[in-house]
């Protein structure tokens, strides 16, 4: 079983609109959760990083909420642009000497129309 | 500044072939991470290394694959004999440091093993 599920799988929306992506894990003990944006045919690339102390962090249209008690952590995208459409992609890491081995999940892939 | 290399970004294989995959790390950067990527899988962790030391491997295949970084040149991910099963998107990244250090990715090679 996955330690990392994301929902939706999929999500199309209009350019413009707000959306929120749903990352839940089961990973543990847990020393900071991720999200990276990838783009078709290339690497995953970081937008935030929050520490189990940490409840919001922001970057940009881009902000990450984390839940440490429900183990819950959500990507909400304001104002939608073309450009992001892309899998966005929830990683777990764990505390202590394995902290490099990171935990990713499938992904929500994003489709913004125009 | 260049972000990491990888090399090839496409590489075909016949089943029992050598495939050699060659990932820079950033400048400045002496922790290397291989990650595999099978489809519609999120990325998994294979290897990781220092210069001239393997520091943990539990992620890699116990056998045909193989990796290493050297003091000079690229971190090779060797993968003997390959099998169609190998068929995926490798990504290496790279870090500063190792404890809570940001991993920049490359773009990926894509083996398709035929």
């Amino acid at each position: 079983k996955n330690q990392v599920e994301q929902s939706p799988q999929s999500l199309i929306i209009l350019e413009g609109k707000n959306c929120t992506l749903q990352c839940n894990y089961t990973v543990s003990p847990f020393s900071n959760l991720r999200w990276y944006k990838q783009d078709t045919g290339r690497g995953p690339v970081s937008l935030t990083i929050m520490t189990f102390s940490e409840n919001t962090k922001s970057n940009g249209r881009y902000t990450a909420t984390l839940d440490a008690d429900t183990k819950q952590s959500s990507l909400h995208i304001t104002a939608s642009q073309l450009s992001d459409s892309a899998s966005y992609i929830c990683v777990v890491s764990t505390p202590g000497g394995s902290n490099y081995k990171l935990t990713f999940g499938k992904g929500t892939l994003l489709t913004v129309n125009p | 500044n260049a972000g990491v290399m990888q090399n090839p970004r496409h590489l075909v294989r016949r089943r029992g072939q050598e495939a050699r995959l060659r990932c820079s790390p950033m400048k400045g950067h002496s922790h290397v991470y291989w990650y595999r990527q099978l489809p519609e899988e999120g990325l998994k962790f294979m290897v990781y290394l220092q210069k001239e030391n393997i520091i943990d491997e539990s992620g890699m295949p116990k056998e045909r694959f193989s990796a290493e970084f050297p003091k000079e040149g690229p971190s090779i991910l060797r993968i003997q004999q390959v099998v169609r099963g190998d068929s995926a998107a490798y990504f290496c990244a790279s870090s500063q440091g190792l404890f809570n250090y940001e991993q920049y990715f490359g773009p990926g090679t894509r083996l398709t093993v035929t």
